[in-house]
């Protein structure tokens, strides 16, 4: 069965920090990647996403990610993170052969100001 | 704000009961998927409507049931309420073709159901 692990399940950081976030998955077939983030009180909303083409993807409020498919990998980036990207992290995997996501356990990441 | 409604926001329920969960997708899409969301876990997949039929399945039983309505709005049916089914319950509209998702979901706020 298909899975995708989160390494980190709480982070603290304090503001300015740089950050990253591993996301592994098991699935040997072409996939398109994904990372939401839920912030406190608030619904799953998409940070970036990787369907082809260049592995490094930018997203939303200065955040990037890269796709490395010999290792299964696609880790989350920021070089410096604010109080405001304090948030729930979810790695998603959505193969082709399916219309399934499947969703990592979570990272729980908090900002010091 | 995604465009996706979802109701109720809270619930609360005993073993044995049934509940109804209700979603509205985003304007423009056809395809809703239903996933549960346990706590400290991410979100598992239930099952996806495309044009009003189920169009993929997750490992979850048959008291766990669906519909697809003709403007693309949807319902979850659990009957038989166990304790485990206590959880966030959270619809995601997309835009499918021919059933197969072409890109991100778009999610609602969820409904949390409680069972005692």
């Amino acid at each position: 069965a298909q899975s995708v692990s989160q390494h980190n399940h709480h982070v603290i950081l304090s503001e300015a920090a740089s950050l990253e976030l591993g996301c592994n998955y098991s699935y040997g077939g072409t996939v398109n990647l994904f990372w939401y983030v839920q912030y406190p009180g608030q619904h799953l909303q998409l940070l970036l996403k990787y369907f082809s083409g260049d592995p490094l993807v930018k997203g939303i409020k200065g955040f990037e990610a890269e796709f490395i498919k010999s290792k299964f990998s696609f880790n989350l980036r920021k070089p410096s993170v604010q109080w405001s990207d304090t948030a729930e992290y979810f790695c998603a995997v959505n193969p082709h052969d399916g219309n399934q996501f499947y969703f990592g356990t979570g990272t729980s990441l908090t900002v010091i100001p | 704000e995604t465009g996706v409604t979802q109701s109720p926001t809270h619930l609360i329920k005993t073993r044995g009961q049934q509940v109804t969960l209700r979603c509205s997708s985003q304007s423009g899409h056809n395809t809703v998927s239903w996933y549960q969301q346990a706590l400290g876990q991410g979100p598992q997949f239930i099952f996806q409507y495309y044009r009003e039929e189920e169009n993929g399945r997750g490992n979850f039983p048959p008291r766990f049931s669906g519909l697809q309505f003709p403007n693309y709005s949807s319902e979850l049916n659990v009957n038989a309420l166990e304790l485990d089914d206590s959880a966030l319950y959270l619809c995601a509209s997309s835009w499918g073709n021919r059933g197969r998702n072409t890109g991100e979901l778009f999610f609602g706020e969820g409904s949390r159901l409680t069972v005692l």
